[in-house]
């Protein structure tokens, strides 16, 4: 079965701390794709958070999180992960792993496969 | 780029059809256009790519056009399963942003 599941990760941390969220990968070739991180904050609409190629090579990240978070895969894990550092109130979201259309070298920057997304409270 | 999606809700009865509204704050190519379904509890699924181009097994009551700064998405005849909150997304530039949803709800 083609499917994204964000891990463990997800909670409430106090803000100015770290965490990191997982989400595994199955029923594709994981390697092959690019992936993303979004969110979304409770009851709000969608951000973009961060893109990494499919061999890890490539990064971008929204302003809003650029310095803080950092996205990176273990294609032999078939693992996606976001490390969040010095996380703020405006952070707390649902965090949704979410793959690329395009394929290898073909970044599509939209999204044909959605995890269930991970609840990342940030209050103290 | 600024997408700004109306009406906020649209409150309509099923067998209806829905026009849905996406407005660009500058022109963005149609190539770079998608819109997503998302129903409650649940994460967004993909619609409509490309302005016109229909996702994997999305069914053909759902259409999309528009070019420059005003696209569209159509539902022809809505469905028990339509009711749920859409967005538009533009990938054209850097960053990619998304509209802020219209909710389709059941009058």
């Amino acid at each position: 079965q083609v499917q994204l599941l964000e891990e463990s990760g997800g909670g409430i941390v106090q803000p100015g701390r770290s965490l990191r969220v997982s989400c595994a990968a199955s029923g594709f070739t994981f390697s092959s794709y690019a992936m993303h991180w979004v969110r979304q904050a409770p009851g709000k609409g969608l951000e973009w958070v961060a893109i990494i190629s499919y061999d890890g090579n490539n990064r971008y990240y929204a302003d809003s999180v650029k310095g803080r978070f950092t996205i990176s895969r273990d294609n032999s894990k078939n693992t996606l992960y976001l490390q969040m550092n010095s996380l703020r109130a405006e952070d707390t979201a649902v965090f949704y792993c979410v793959r690329d259309r395009g394929i290898t070298g073909s970044w599509k920057w939209y999204f044909d496969l959605w995890g269930r997304g991970t609840l990342v409270t940030v209050s103290a | 780029i600024v997408l700004t999606q109306s009406p906020g809700t649209l409150s309509l009865s099923p067998g209806e059809g829905a026009t849905l509204s996406c407005r660009a704050s500058q022109p963005i190519s149609s190539s770079y256009l998608a819109w997503y379904q998302q129903r409650p509890g649940q994460p967004p699924k993909l619609l409509i790519y490309g302005t016109s181009s229909r996702a994997t097994d999305i069914p053909d009551r759902f259409s999309g056009s528009g070019s420059r700064t005003g696209f569209t998405l159509t539902i022809s005849r809505l469905e028990p399963e339509d009711f749920a909150v859409y967005y538009c997304q533009q990938y054209a530039t850097s960053p990619l942003t998304f509209g802020g949803g219209t909710k389709v709800e059941i009058k």
